[in-house]
């Protein structure tokens, strides 16, 4: 099945850098592309839904690439904030219509914004 | 915004006790998704239905079952938990239409089993 690889599991960075977090996934197959955000002790906080039809999507202060010959999806965070500080998931679906929500997470990436 | 409440948002269980974890949505899906959240593993997924009266398995179905009695309610259910089991449960809905479709994540619940 389905397997995806996210990187880093920690990042670092100051307050005003761009992060970058990257997830690869197995299923060239895969059509629908999630990046959720999760702040301790809650929920999933969907940040953004990519078709794989679109390679580049702006949301407020980042930007998701999906690279479909590479099989990779990333976000970059282009000036991060102490509120950015949260644990974030990629989440891949290789199937359409009904089973769309039979999600593949990615391991997840702790990031922390110094002030 | 979708509402998706899970309960109990904390339990705490015996090794060879039975669990019941209940979810409920107001927003008619049809869609219903369990996953449980381990440290190093991100969210995987347990048990799924299309609708009242489906279960279907996940990925890491053994040791749970599920229940869907009716559209609102979705129920993940451990016979015999153990240890193992110890996790962060999610519960989620979408509405398995054609095309794309979103899903709603609940708050969780955090299941201790001693």
């Amino acid at each position: 099945g389905e397997q995806v690889e996210q990187r880093p599991p920690h990042l670092s960075v100051r307050e005003g850098d761009s992060a970058v977090i990257t997830c690869t996934y197995t299923d060239p197959n895969s059509y629908y592309f999630f990046w959720y955000k999760q702040e301790p002790g809650a929920s999933l906080q969907l940040l953004m839904k990519v078709f794989s039809s679109t390679e580049i999507n702006e949301g407020q202060g980042f930007t998701v690439l999906l690279n479909k010959k590479d099989t990779r999806l990333s976000l970059n965070l282009t000036a991060a904030h102490p509120g950015d500080s949260a644990a974030y998931f990629c989440a891949v679906s290789a199937n359409t219509g009904a089973n769309t929500g039979k999600l593949t997470f990615g391991h997840g990436t702790i990031l922390r914004v110094h002030p | 915004e979708a509402a998706v409440t899970q309960s109990p948002r904390n339990k705490v269980a015996v090794t060879g006790g039975k669990v019941t974890l209940s979810c409920n949505q107001t927003n008619n899906h049809n869609n219903m998704y369990w996953y449980r959240q381990d440290t190093g593993h991100g969210l995987r997924l347990i048990h799924y239905s299309y609708g009242a009266g489906s279960t279907e398995k996940g990925d890491i179905p053994d040791g749970y079952k599920a229940s869907r009695p009716s559209q609102e309610n979705f129920s993940l259910i451990l016979e015999l938990a153990t240890p193992s089991q110890t996790s962060v449960y999610f519960c989620a809905s979408g509405d398995g239409g054609q095309g794309f479709t979103e899903v709603f994540f609940g708050k969780g619940t955090r299941l201790t089993v001693v």
